[in-house]
């Protein structure tokens, strides 16, 4: 079955602080990998796209990982900022159909 | 800047109501999306459009119903709004091929009573 498990489901950091989200997916065949950040009453907003082939891509503060091995990604915030609060969403799209298969988010809340 | 556009941040309708969800794309995308996010649950496709006049079921289709009569606009309609629809719906657009980004609009909340 395609899935898309996020860890963890809510996380609280002090402001300034680094942290680092999971994405384990069972997703086959792969195309891609995206993060979306959510803010609160909006839509979700792309940071980050990963291909098979790639390893490491960053968007400013944000540095998406994969590993297509182990079917894992990573996305770590750098020097946290209270506008990123948001929900993170880790979405994957599947290779023959280019249907997207959503996590369920992990909600961040930065605090000053 | 693009953008895609839900005509309404917040709904309230009455159980048995017929409502109408619109979504207007201004990016000239031929792919078009509707989602509903429930806690716990992440986006769920309900219906897709891949070009005028056509759509395709998603996951969750059953109470809805889609209108694409244009290529920039795409409707999402409940026939008969029941309290389990209560949910935000998100629309989105991308274009074809592979490594293309969906977009979202800013979400509709519905709360059906």
């Amino acid at each position: 079955k395609n899935q898309v498990e996020q860890s963890p489901q809510s996380l609280i950091i002090l402001e300034g602080k680094n942290c680092t989200l999971q994405c384990n997916y069972t997703v086959s065949p792969f195309s891609n990998l995206r993060w979306y950040k959510q803010d609160t009453g909006r839509g979700p907003v792309s940071l980050t796209i990963m291909t098979f082939s790639e390893n490491t891509k960053s968007n400013g503060r944000y540095t998406a990982t994969l590993d297509a091995d182990t079917k894992q990604s990573s996305l770590h915030i750098t020097a946290s900022q209270l506008s990123d609060s948001a929900s993170y969403i880790c979405v994957v799209r599947i290779g023959n159909t280019g249907k997207l298969i959503f996590g369920q988010g992990t909600t961040l809340q930065v605090k000053p | 800047d693009v953008k895609v556009t839900q005509s309404s941040r917040y709904l309230v309708k009455r159980t048995g109501e017929k409502v109408f969800l619109e979504c207007v794309q201004d990016m000239d995308h031929e792919n078009m999306f509707w989602y509903r996010q429930d806690p716990g649950l992440g986006l769920r496709l309900i219906y897709f459009s891949y070009d005028v006049k056509m759509k395709e079921k998603g996951d969750i289709p059953e109470g809805y119903s889609v209108s694409r009569e244009k290529k920039e606009r795409f409707s999402l309609i409940l026939e008969s709004a029941s309290t389990n629809q209560t949910s935000m719906y998100l629309c989105a657009s991308r274009l074809p091929g592979p490594d293309t980004e969906a977009f979202f609009g800013q979400g509709t909340r519905l709360t059906v009573v």
